[in-house]
């Protein structure tokens, strides 16, 4: 059980575009999602929680408006990537949690984007 | 100061022996506690979770958590070059509640 995925798990795209990743719980009902970000040779990077229903919540320094995530039901959030630039190329996993007082996150298997 | 500090690595241990990951965190009221193991080019995988003082075992797993030091750390037994990763120490709960805070990573290395 617990299984997340992503989609897609790798893209390409040209400077100025914008690109959709979407995460899905599987098998269970995902109260809340959360958007990372990881650069090579570090660690994951809180971007945003998001929150069936309601507006994603955004870590500081992460903006809002370039990164829009939407999380319309149980089971699917998107992240999207606005007016992508070379310096947003990275590796982006979600991750989704059962419910509000179930505190272990499952993660999904990433989708790495590179921005040309 | 970090929340979230992880001995620096990488760490090396041949086939068969313990590997031994630490962890310290500087939220005092944090109350979760999860390892996981990232394998290079992939997402993070929940091996273990550990909520109150003491060990907890899983295979050849074994979390230690010490609340009063405000140290985790995570034991494997027999170890196997499949456990070659990267191990990630998180915590959650406290002033960050539902988020998880993670450390930076310690490499592990198993040689043959």
């Amino acid at each position: 059980g617990a299984v997340v995925s992503q989609h897609p798990s790798r893209v390409i795209c040209k400077s100025g575009t914008s690109v959709k990743i979407e995460c899905r719980s599987l098998d269970f009902q995902a109260t809340t999602m959360f958007w990372y970000r990881q650069f090579p040779k570090q660690s994951l990077m809180l971007m945003a929680t998001s929150n069936e229903g309601s507006k994603a919540t955004y870590e500081q320094g992460v903006e809002k408006d370039k990164f829009l995530i939407n999380h319309a039901s149980l089971t699917l959030s998107t992240l999207t990537v606005t007016s992508a630039h070379p310096e947003d190329s990275s590796f982006y996993i979600c991750s989704a949690t059962p419910g509000p007082t179930w505190d272990e996150q499952y993660f999904g298997p990433g989708t790495r984007l590179t921005v040309t | 100061q970090k929340e979230v500090e992880q001995n620096s690595g990488p760490l090396s241990v041949p086939e068969g022996a313990i590997a031994s990951l630490n962890c310290t965190y500087s939220d005092r009221v944090s109350q979760s506690f999860f390892w996981y193991r990232q394998y290079s080019g992939k997402s993070p995988e929940l091996i273990m979770s550990i909520y109150s003082n003491g060990d907890k075992e899983d295979g050849r797993f074994t979390a230690q958590l010490n609340k009063a030091s405000q140290y985790v750390s995570l034991l494997i037994r027999d170890s196997q070059p499949s456990d070659s990763a990267t191990y990630l120490c998180a915590v959650s709960g406290g002033t960050s509640y539902g988020k998880l805070t993670f450390g930076q990573g310690t490499i592990l290395t198993v040689h043959p």
